[in-house]
């Protein structure tokens, strides 16, 4: 149980383009979702956390504009990359929590490897 | 501001040995407290955890051992196998606020055969 599944796993694109990627949790709900990103040899940046049919909490410095997120289902999260850069490129992992009152744990999807051309 | 430290930074332990990662948090309302383990190229995966509640914790050959009024807890692999070889990271999160996860900077294990 707790499966969280990420599409793509990894991607090229060109800088200027947008890029989406698909966070699903397979066999549970998910009230809230996790977007992180991770540098080579670095510990995971929590980059915005989302609740199902609200808007995303971004962290500080993180771009809201350049970083869309829609969490529009309780097993459906997506993170759009706009007009992406080479400084984009990275490593980026998804978690969900369920909706069990008093739930901590989090699941981990195994994460997209952005890279921008 | 890191709010969960983490030590060491790496770790080169004998087959069977015993891999010990510590780590320390400021923050007295956390109250979860995660390891995980991540392989290269693949997402954390959810090893053990615990709650303040209890000092001690044990599933298989890991071992949370959890020091309340010392805020520190610490991961012990018991019979460490070249398989264990990953990178492990602590984390701690509290019940009120958006209950965000707290990641240590990681510690990445290498078991020699």
């Amino acid at each position: 149980g707790a499966v969280v599944s990420q599409h793509p796993s990894r991607v090229i694109c060109k800088s200027g383009t947008s890029v989406k990627i698909e966070c699903r949790s397979l066999d549970f709900q998910a009230t809230t979702m996790f977007w992180y990103r991770q540098f080579p040899k670095q510990s995971l940046m929590l980059m915005a956390t989302s609740n199902e049919g609200s808007k995303a909490t971004y962290e500080q410095g993180v771009e809201k504009d350049k970083f869309l997120i829609n969490h529009a289902s309780l097993t459906l999260s997506t993170l759009t990359v706009t007009s992406a850069h080479p400084e984009d490129s990275s490593f980026y992992i998804c978690s969900a929590r369920g909706t069990r009152e008093g739930s901590y744990e989090q699941y981990f999807g195994p994460g997209t490897r952005l890279t921008v051309t | 501001q890191q709010q969960v430290k983490q030590s060491p930074q790496s770790l080169i332990v004998q087959k069977g040995g015993i891999s010990i990662i510590n780590c320390a948090y400021e923050n007295t309302a956390f109250d979860y407290f995660p390891w995980y383990q991540q392989f290269p190229g693949k997402g954390p995966a959810l090893l053990i955890a615990i709650r303040p509640d209890v000092s001690e914790k044990k599933e298989g050959r890991f071992t949370i051992s959890f020091n309340k009024s010392a805020k520190q807890f610490s991961l012990h692999i018991m019979d460490s196998q070249p398989g264990d070889s990953a990178t492990y990271f602590c984390a701690a999160s509290r019940k009120t606020g958006a209950n965000n996860l707290f990641f240590g900077t990681g510690t990445r294990l290498t078991v020699i055969p």
